[in-house]
C-alpha cells in the first residue's frame, strides 16, 4: 500500500495570503495525484488532477506541482471560501488500494 | 449536472447488516467505474470499494473484504453496497463517487450516508 503523507496538519492563514500543502507518497505514483477540498458537512470537491490540472470550473488561484513522491498544492491568494480541509490521493497504485493523506485543515488565523 | 444521491443510512447492531444504495442521474451511468468512500467521524477519507463500469470487476479495501460486496443495477442507474458483519470501526459517512474515465479519482461525489454501528 502507497503511503500519502499531508503536511502541515493545520495551517493559520490570514485572507490574501499564499498557501501551501505538501503531499509525500511513500513511493514513485508519477503525476497519478489528485487534490480535493472538503468543507464541513459537505462531500469532498476536486480541484486538481493529474497532479497539475485544474478540474472545471476550479480558479486559477488553485494551482499543482510536482511528480514521483513530491507534490504541493498552492492557493496563491487566499479567500474566505477557501478555508477547508484539504486531501490527496493517489491513483497510481494498482491493483489498489487507492490512498488518501491525512489532511490539511486550513483556518483563519 | 451530475447527481449522486446516497440512501440506506442508520444506526445498526454490531454484527448485523446493512445495505447503501447511490441513484445516479444526468450521466450516462453504465459508462462508469463508481467507487465507495467512508469517512469516519473527526477522521480523513478512506477508499472503501471499486466496480468496474459493467460490473465485470470489483476491488475491496483490506478493511472491508470479505464483508462488503459493491454491486451495480445499470438498468436502473444505481449503484449499491451491502454491508454484513458490521463493526464498530465501520462508523463513517459513506459517499458513492465517481471514477473520472479510465483515472481513479473522483470528479462527482454524493452527499453521503451516515452509517452508526452502535448497541
Amino acid at each position: 500500500e502507497i503511503v500519502m503523507t499531508q503536511s502541515p496538519v493545520t495551517l493559520s492563514v490570514s485572507p490574501g495570503e499564499r498557501v501551501t500543502v505538501s503531499c509525500r507518497a511513500s513511493q514513485g505514483i508519477s503525476n497519478n495525484l489528485a487534490w480535493y477540498q472538503q468543507k464541513p458537512g459537505q462531500a469532498p470537491r476536486l480541484l486538481i488532477y493529474g497532479a497539475s490540472t485544474r478540474a472545471t470550473g476550479i480558479p486559477v488561484r488553485f494551482s499543482g506541482s510536482g511528480s514521483g513522491t513530491e507534490f504541493t498544492l498552492t492557493i496563491s491568494r487566499l479567500q474566505s471560501e477557501d478555508f477547508a480541509v484539504y486531501y490527496c490521493q493517489q491513483y497510481n497504485n494498482w491493483p489498489l488500494p487507492l490512498t488518501f493523506g491525512g489532511g490539511t485543515k486550513v483556518e483563519i488565523k | 449536472q451530475v447527481q449522486l444521491v446516497e440512501s440506506g443510512g442508520g444506526v445498526v447492531q454490531p454484527g448485523r447488516s446493512l445495505r447503501l444504495s447511490c441513484a445516479a442521474s444526468r450521466f450516462t451511468f453504465s459508462n462508469y467505474g463508481m467507487h465507495w468512500v467512508r469517512q469516519a467521524p473527526g477522521k480523513g477519507l478512506e477508499w472503501v470499494a471499486v466496480i468496474w463500469y459493467d460490473g465485470s470487476n470489483k476491488y475491496y479495501a483490506d478493511s472491508v473484504k470479505g464483508r462488503f460486496t459493491i454491486s451495480r443495477d445499470n438498468s436502473k442507474n444505481t449503484l449499491f453496497l451491502q454491508m454484513d458483519t458490521l463493526r464498530a470501526e465501520d462508523t463513517a459517512v459513506y459517499y458513492c463517487a465517481r471514477q473520472e474515465g479510465s483515472r481513479s479519482y473522483f470528479d462527482y461525489w454524493g452527499q453521503g450516508a451516515l452509517v452508526t454501528v452502535s448497541s
